[in-house]
């Protein structure tokens, strides 16, 4: 089945503590994305990557991290995550970037206290 | 950053009735995406749009490409129970990159 995976899918943690959010999808896209959902504001990218070892900034990317090491795989790190990181997050994945963000994966809700 | 302007925020309708919604920005994209979003689950695309002026059908959803390049538009026909959820727009401004901005959402209640 065609996917796209996110773990952990729910995730409370503490001020300053490390995390990394993982995503990975089986479908051999190229194309990989990080997005943010808090109420009133809608999605908002955090991060894209068009390839591996390619990744640039989306619009609200200050207190991540991400790598993309190999195709499948995408992680969102938060070196030292603070309150106003807690949100829903969303992994996408499509085939091409000038095409259609057709996956996404079941999203991540991430509390920071 | 920026964000699309998505009106209305939220609707209640009857079933049967059609439903429409838009998305409007100050500025040009090249891209219109309209996805639906259920409860606890990850955005579903239901429509994608390429060229100014394009009408796109998927069932009984209709999705179109403003003139001016600023607007799109998204149309249910006939609505029934399992149309609720949330409607968000994205545009993409440039082509040949995967950077996309989301409008802010419809959230659709269907009576029965």
């Amino acid at each position: 089945e065609a996917q796209v995976t996110q773990n952990p899918r729910y995730l409370i943690t503490v001020t300053g503590k490390k995390l990394t959010v993982t995503c990975s999808q089986n479908m051999n896209h190229e194309y990989m994305s990080w997005y943010r959902q808090d109420p009133g504001l809608g999605l908002r990218q955090i991060y894209y990557s068009m390839n591996v070892e390619v990744t640039d900034k989306g619009d609200v990317p200050e207190g991540y991290k991400v790598s993309r090491k190999e195709k499948r795989n995408f992680p969102l790190i938060l070196e030292s995550p603070s309150p106003n990181q807690t949100s829903l997050y969303f992994c996408a994945s499509s085939l091409k970037g000038t095409n259609t963000e057709a996956f996404f994966g079941q999203g991540t809700r991430l509390t920071v206290v | 950053g920026q964000q699309l302007n998505q009106s209305p925020q939220s609707m209640f309708i009857q079933e049967g009735e059609d439903v429409s919604m838009n998305c409007t920005s100050s500025s040009i994209f090249n891209t219109w995406l309209w996805y639906k979003q259920d409860p606890g689950e990850g955005p579903v695309l239901l429509i994608a749009l390429y060229k100014a002026g394009e009408l796109t059908s998927n069932g009984r959803l209709t999705a179109q490409f403003g003139i001016t390049r600023k607007d799109s538009f998204l149309n249910i026909s006939a609505s029934i129970p399992s149309d609720v959820g949330i409607y968000f727009c994205a545009g993409s401004r440039t082509s040949g990159t995967y950077k996309y901005i989301f409008g802010t959402g419809t959230r659709l209640k269907v009576l029965a």
